[in-house]
């Protein structure tokens, strides 16, 4: 079975331009959950989505945007970039979205996009 | 402070010898992850624990959870160059979904 992939691998773009990073997740899978990595703040949550809904979303401002189309894959953009937004970008699927009270499901990764603003 | 806490933050061991790493959560766990990362790459998946007491082991790594302390410890026994990279925790604290809180990571250097 394939496990998640990301395109692209790494991008370089200019402050105040926008970007679309692709996640595909395992066959079967349903959520995808996007994370940010920076040797400052560690790995942040960014948000959730499953059956095309995002369920859950971390403390990151309007310009990151995410979605998911009915095949699971989920894309998130970021607008207005800023040198700050350089990161690697990780997104993570898993079979079934954790319900309240209930167990919990194993989340695997892809490799992650690199993204430098410059 | 960090809702999810690792330590040790650095760890470099003699190849053969054991080691064990730390995560402590200041929150109720209701799932608690384990991953390696390589410099720069994705997260690999090692074990997710989610009941009080539950140990797992893949290989030489073991992990185990205590509910009470809101714990988890990783145990590599003989450790190999092929064990050095950077562990880290990941936790579902809020009992929805599946967003993890990570912690800050622990790098481990193996000595040959």
């Amino acid at each position: 079975k394939a496990g998640v992939t990301q395109t692209p691998r790494y991008l370089i773009k200019t402050r105040g331009q926008q970007v679309t990073l692709s996640c595909s997740p395992i066959s079967g899978h349903r959520s995808v959950s996007w994370y940010q990595q920076t040797p400052g703040q560690g790995l942040q949550f960014l948000f959730e989505y499953f059956s095309e809904t995002q369920r859950n979303k971390g403390n990151f401002p309007g310009r990151f945007s995410g979605r998911q189309f009915s095949n699971s894959r989920s894309e998130m953009n970021v607008s207005t970039l800023e040198l700050g937004d350089s990161a690697l970008y990780l997104c993570a699927s898993s079979l079934v979205l954790g319900t309240s009270g209930s167990k919990s499901y194993e989340q695997y990764f892809g490799p992650g996009t690199r993204l430098t603003v410059t | 402070s960090q809702e999810l806490e690792q330590s040790p933050q650095s760890l470099i061991v003699q190849e053969g010898k054991n080691l064990t790493i730390n995560c402590t959560s200041s929150k109720t766990l209701y799932g608690l992850y384990w991953y390696k990362q390589k410099y720069g790459e994705g997260l690999i998946f090692l074990m997710m624990l989610q009941k009080g007491g539950e140990e797992k082991s893949h290989e030489k790594i073991t992990a185990k959870l205590d509910e009470k302390k809101q714990q988890s410890s990783l145990h590599i026994t003989a450790s190999q160059p092929s064990h050095a990279g950077i562990y880290l925790c990941g936790a579902v604290l809020n009992n929805a979904g599946n967003m993890l809180t990570f912690g800050g990571g622990t790098r481990l250097m193996v000595k040959p």
